[in-house]
């Protein structure tokens, strides 16, 4: 699996966009990116996931890079709720494949 | 009703023991996941069964044993607990041949004293 970078950690204001980034300059054709977030102390929750078109869901938007190289999550108002670990992970898709947690992007989000 | 479901929720236990921790999911899944989060918060599979069959095995040591009776099931029985097993350990469980879009469990805090 494609490793990725992610910043260590970010801030944002409550209402405000957060635009979470990510690298994955090693990215195979056939891998996807996939938005993992973790809020304390819970199991960890699936965002949004995609190939190479952007996507939505209610949950937020995946914006990738047209060299699939990079992407972005944005939580397009964030809340309160929305601080946590958001991981961004490339995988292929398939029985016998794996979620590979990085250290993630700690998003805290203030009043 | 809880989607992936697991079995204590926290188990103190000393050095030398052994101990089991259940999950279920009723989401007809064929695929569940072990992942153990250390106390640096990594979080790491450690297995992976689709239809009972073992898929993935992370080179954890042989005293972890997954058993699934059934594709609903995958426990984790853990043979001569040392202080290092202490973490939480998440199940998970994902419908294969749609992705990797997993859903976790809760988690089962184990503190091996």
């Amino acid at each position: 699996d494609a490793k990725t970078t992610q910043p260590p950690s970010m801030d944002c204001a409550e209402g405000r966009a957060a635009n979470l980034p990510c690298n994955h300059s090693t990215i195979s054709g056939n891998e996807y990116v996939y938005w993992y977030r973790q809020i304390h102390s819970q199991g960890p929750q699936y965002i949004i996931h995609g190939l190479k078109n952007n996507e939505t869901n209610e949950m937020a938007s995946l914006i990738i890079t047209e060299d699939r190289k990079s992407s972005t999550l944005i939580l397009p108002h964030a809340t309160l709720r929305d601080t946590a670990v958001y991981y961004c992970i490339v995988t292929f898709t398939g029985t016998a494949s794996k979620l590979t947690f990085g250290t993630g992007t700690r998003l805290q989000v203030t009043l | 009703d809880t989607a992936v479901s697991q079995t204590p929720k926290y188990l103190v236990t000393q050095m030398g023991n052994d101990k089991s921790i259940k999950c279920e999911q009723n989401l007809g899944h064929d695929t569940m996941y072990w992942y153990k989060q250390d106390s640096k918060k990594f979080l790491k599979i450690m297995f992976s069964y689709n239809n009972k069959e073992l898929i993935i095995n992370e080179t954890v040591p042989n005293r972890f044993s997954p058993k699934s009776p059934d594709k609903a099931h995958l426990n984790l029985h853990i043979n001569s607990l040392e202080l290092g097993d202490s973490a939480v350990y998440f199940c998970a469980s994902s419908q294969s041949g749609s992705g990797e879009t997993q859903y976790f469990g809760p988690g089962t805090r184990l503190l091996v004293l």
